[in-house]
């Protein structure tokens, strides 16, 4: 079974606009990572937030962390055509046993109209 | 400096034939990872390398499946028997894992059609 799980499974937006995607997740995590996919390609790491960050950012990427309920937001602000893709969030579990395996959800289908 | 890579992009075989998926990590990266992907789907973890230690297996499907990785460095994913819920990409990732970094660099992926 998957670890997290993003919400919406699919957005669609005009360029400009702003954009969510959040992640929810059921066991205690060491950090929680956003990639992003375009199609046909790899996977692309975004921004990584430890469990005990609440905000970071980097660019136009906004990743808050709210552990007490389990939950990620990832906020593309002023949208471009080229953030169309695929954005999945990764947990990794807390630490015990040296374990480093993040674990994906199935991830959030974002499309950018220009 | 070079990513992961991944050989072959894309192969197609017929049920019943034996595949092997080739990674490249990048080098000094002590983490590999395979995971599969089907159409519109997250990533299914199978199996991960850290180092010298033993490999967690655990995402492993059945015992159709099986991987290496030789010398620390290059993996194959191997699939004996191939079925046609087989067909899937199959990505590998490295990362440098250590208490500060968690990354993973991702391979374009092989697209595998089983038919």
């Amino acid at each position: 079974s998957q670890q997290g799980e993003e919400d919406p499974q699919a957005l669609s937006i005009q360029e400009g606009e702003n954009a969510t995607m959040n992640c929810s997740y059921k066991t205690s995590i060491n950090n929680l990572q956003w990639y992003r996919q375009n199609s046909g390609r790899g996977l692309v790491h975004l921004i990584l937030i430890r469990s005990n960050e609440r905000e970071k950012h980097s660019g136009r990427l906004r990743v808050t962390l709210d552990t007490s309920k389990k939950s990620s937001s990832l906020l593309i602000t002023a949208s471009r055509a080229a953030d169309t893709a695929s954005y999945f969030c990764a947990t990794v579990a807390s630490l015990s046993g040296g374990s480093y395996i993040p674990t994906f959800g199935r991830g959030t289908s974002l499309i950018v109209h220009p | 400096g070079a990513g992961v890579s991944q050989s072959p992009s894309n192969k197609v075989t017929e049920k019943g034939k034996d595949v092997e998926l080739r990674c490249d990590p990048i080098s000094g990266h002590t983490a590999l990872y395979w995971y599969r992907q089907s159409l519109g789907q997250g990533l299914e973890f199978l199996i991960y390398f850290q180092g010298n230690s033993a490999p967690d297996k655990s995402g492993l499907p059945s015992d159709r499946f099986s991987a290496e990785r030789t010398g620390g460095s290059v993996s194959t994913l191997t699939i004996q028997r191939t079925q046609q819920e087989d067909s899937a990409v199959y990505l590998c990732a490295s990362s440098l894992v250590s208490a500060t970094s968690y990354e993973q660099y991702f391979g374009p992926g092989t697209r595998l059609t089983v038919t």
